[in-house]
């Protein structure tokens, strides 16, 4: 069984740019979701994919969008890049309709913004 | 909105002793789940152990156990037998629900960062 993965591992960008992560979900999952963790902080939400639609937000504005394809690998797109925006970006990838829905997430993307 | 609390900032361990990792919630949500991850320095989150609001008894998966007490909100880890490698940031997260049936976010708390001594 394959895990989550993500890439790149690593990127460095300056503000104003614009970024792509990927994400590649666990086989047999069908439901994507992105979160934005900053330094010494628990991640947060940003969204969820599900069929190829998005299935919830959080608090994060409209420069921040997605996509999910039909083999359910997945990217985060931002555009505008802001300081802020420096954090490590995980995807998890869950299968929607087991009661449980446990969230299984890949290594991350290390992003810094100058 | 869901909350979730962790107290600890950071705990030292002794090798091979248990350490209980504290977690509070608040949700006014009848069905709900928690789960506990554990990040090492490489970023990677790496699910634990869950329970879910309606589990009779307290779950436990190995090493880790989690001690459930619903009336007070709480959904402490156990994790016995420490060992160096168990030196971690330790999440503890609530499951809630985004649009129907079809999908849940996590909410997580600040962490506890465990460092286990030899």
């Amino acid at each position: 069984e394959t895990g989550v993965t993500q890439s790149p591992t690593h990127l460095i960008k300056t503000r104003g740019q614009q970024v792509t992560l990927r994400c590649s979900s666990q086989s047999g999952h069908n439901t994507v979701s992105w979160y934005q963790q900053a330094l010494g902080q628990g991640p947060q939400f940003i969204f969820q994919y599900y069929r190829e639609e998005e299935n919830g937000r959080g608090n994060f504005p409209p420069r921040f969008s997605g996509l999910q394809f039909p083999n359910y690998s997945s990217e985060l797109n931002v555009n505008a890049l802001e300081l802020d925006d420096s954090a490590l970006y995980l995807c998890a990838s869950s299968y929607a309709g087991d009661g449980r829905e446990t969230q299984y997430f890949g290594p991350g993307t290390r992003l810094l913004v100058l | 909105a869901q909350k979730i609390t962790q107290t600890q900032p950071g705990m030292f361990v002794q090798e091979k002793e248990a350490v209980t990792l504290d977690c509070t919630y608040d949700t006014s949500d009848q069905s709900y789940g928690l789960f506990w991850y554990k990040q090492p320095s490489s970023g990677e989150m790496i699910f634990l152990i869950y329970q879910g609001s309606y589990d009779e008894q307290n779950a436990t998966e190995g090493r880790y156990s989690l001690n459930f007490q619903k009336a007070r909100k709480s959904a402490n880890l156990v994790i016995s037998a420490s060992q160096l490698g168990d030196s971690a940031m330790y999440f503890c997260a609530m499951r809630e629900v985004l649009n129907g049936a079809a999908g849940n976010k996590l909410t997580f708390g600040g962490g506890t960062r465990v460092l286990v001594k030899p």
